[in-house]
């Protein structure tokens, strides 16, 4: 089975302009997340999708918006970039089910450097 | 406002002797707890839970110990092995499927 696919693996780009990210998640899983990854501050929750709705979103500004395909996969689009949003990109794909059996699985994320 | 917390950026432990990775939270309402594992240039993989249900939950080497009173998980690696030296992030769920993880802590096993 294949894993989640994320691409590109590395984006550099200046400020204020804006990038689309993409990823493919593991075959049958419904829920797509995004998650930020910068140092000394872990992974922080951007949004999920599943089903084509984003069902949970976290504390980011509106700069930061995605959407679910009907196949599942997903994109994340970053307007106006600015100098903070450096970051690693992670997406994780899971069934989407609230019960304790419920995992994440991560893909190998996108690098993004803003000049 | 930080949920999780890993409090020790780093942990050097010898080899066969005993890891222990300490995560604490606030919120009571998280009901889901795992622990992920995290190689340089990927992602993060899953190495395993815990329901608040219960206090503990054995894997082979991996054991996690859930203290909800104190809203503490910890896990433990018995014996370490160099090929475990890598980025742990505990993790929490509340119900309808956000996690929200920890800053990470870096593992280094000493042969």
């Amino acid at each position: 089975k294949a894993g989640v696919t994320q691409t590109p693996r590395y984006l550099i780009k200046t400020r204020g302009q804006q990038v689309t990210l993409s990823c493919s998640p593991i075959s049958g899983h419904r829920s797509v997340s995004w998650y930020q990854q910068t140092p000394g501050q872990g992974l922080q929750f951007l949004f999920e999708y599943f089903s084509e709705t984003q069902r949970n979103k976290g504390n980011f500004p509106g700069r930061f918006s995605g959407r679910q395909f009907s196949n599942s996969r997903s994109e994340m689009n970053v307007s106006t970039l600015e100098l903070g949003d450096s970051a690693l990109y992670l997406c994780a794909s899971s069934l989407g089910r609230t019960d304790p059996n419920e995992k994440l699985f991560f893909g190998s994320g996108t690098q993004l450097s803003v000049l | 406002d930080q949920q999780v917390k890993q409090n020790s950026p780093s942990l050097s432990v010898q080899e066969g002797r005993i890891s222990i990775l300490n995560c604490d939270y606030t919120n009571s309402m998280f009901d889901y707890f795992l622990w992920y594992k995290k190689y340089p240039a990927e992602g993060p993989t899953f190495l395993i839970s815990i329901s608040s249900i219960k206090d503990k939950n054995e894997d082979g080497r991996f054991t996690v110990f859930l203290n909800k009173s104190a809203k503490h998980l910890s896990l433990h690696i018995v014996p370490s092995q160099p090929g475990d030296s890598a980025v742990y992030f505990c993790a929490a769920r509340v119900t309808g499927n956000q996690f929200y993880f920890g800053t990470g802590t870096s593992l280094t096993v000493i042969p």
